[in-house]
């Protein structure tokens, strides 16, 4: 079993849809990092919490470290938030990533 | 621009070839870490450096792959003898120290033939 899950693997939904992808880790972090990757590899980082929720225009991260779950929202999706979405968890010290296998979402206008 | 520069973005070679790829971080990070993504999965860890020393690796990093950087600045990435398997885009990502966002480079693209 991968230390960060992400479910679901592939999202396919229409403009103007509420989006929800879910990450599940199982090993204690000091912080989950949600990023975006879009065709040709570049990696953007989204954010970075470890507590509560975070609001980015229409993109919303929240995390609950009891259940040791994250929820990542997109409202009013729109053709151009299509990518891929990875969670990613950061422990203390060395601080590197370990990744979630990602998600593909793909926005049909 | 002083975002995370990689160089080459795109690398074909035959099997048995050696490769080296380059990383230049931003320049006040002095953390920076190398992943390997390949097809339809997420990034993987390697290794990473803080300053110029490499702090730590991942036991996919195999004898036939070295890192380096030298003045704890841009940082270098060799595979030896490369192999199918090989193939993957590597990413370069920096860190600030006591920050805990990474700054990803665009990749490196490999192809072993």
């Amino acid at each position: 079993k991968n230390e960060v899950e992400q479910s679901p693997q592939n999202l396919t939904a229409q403009e103007g849809e509420f989006i929800t992808i879910n990450c599940s880790y199982s090993v204690g972090i000091s912080a989950l990092h949600w990023l975006q990757q879009h065709p040709g590899g570049g990696i953007v980082s989204l954010f970075m919490l470890s507590s509560g929720k975070k609001k980015h225009g229409r993109l919303i991260a929240t995390i609950n470290i009891q259940e040791k779950h994250s929820s990542l929202h997109i409202t009013a999706s729109h053709p151009r938030d299509s990518a891929v979405y990875i969670c990613a968890v950061s422990g203390s010290g060395a601080q590197k990533l370990v990744f979630g296998q990602g998600t593909r979402l793909t926005i049909n206008p | 621009d002083t975002g995370v520069s990689q160089d080459p973005r795109h690398k074909i070679t035959k099997r048995g070839q050696n490769v080296t790829f380059r990383c230049d971080p931003i320049s006040e990070h002095n953390r920076l870490y190398w992943y390997r993504q390949t097809l339809g999965q997420g990034p993987e860890f390697l290794t990473y450096f803080q300053n110029e020393a490499q702090l730590e690796k991942s036991r996919l990093l195999s004898d036939r792959f070295s890192a380096e950087r030298p003045k704890g600045s841009f940082s270098t990435l060799e595979i030896q003898r490369t192999e199918q398997g090989d193939s993957a885009m590597y990413l370069c990502a920096s860190q600030e120290s006591l920050l805990n966002e990474q700054f990803f480079g665009p990749g490196t693209r490999l192809t072993v033939l």
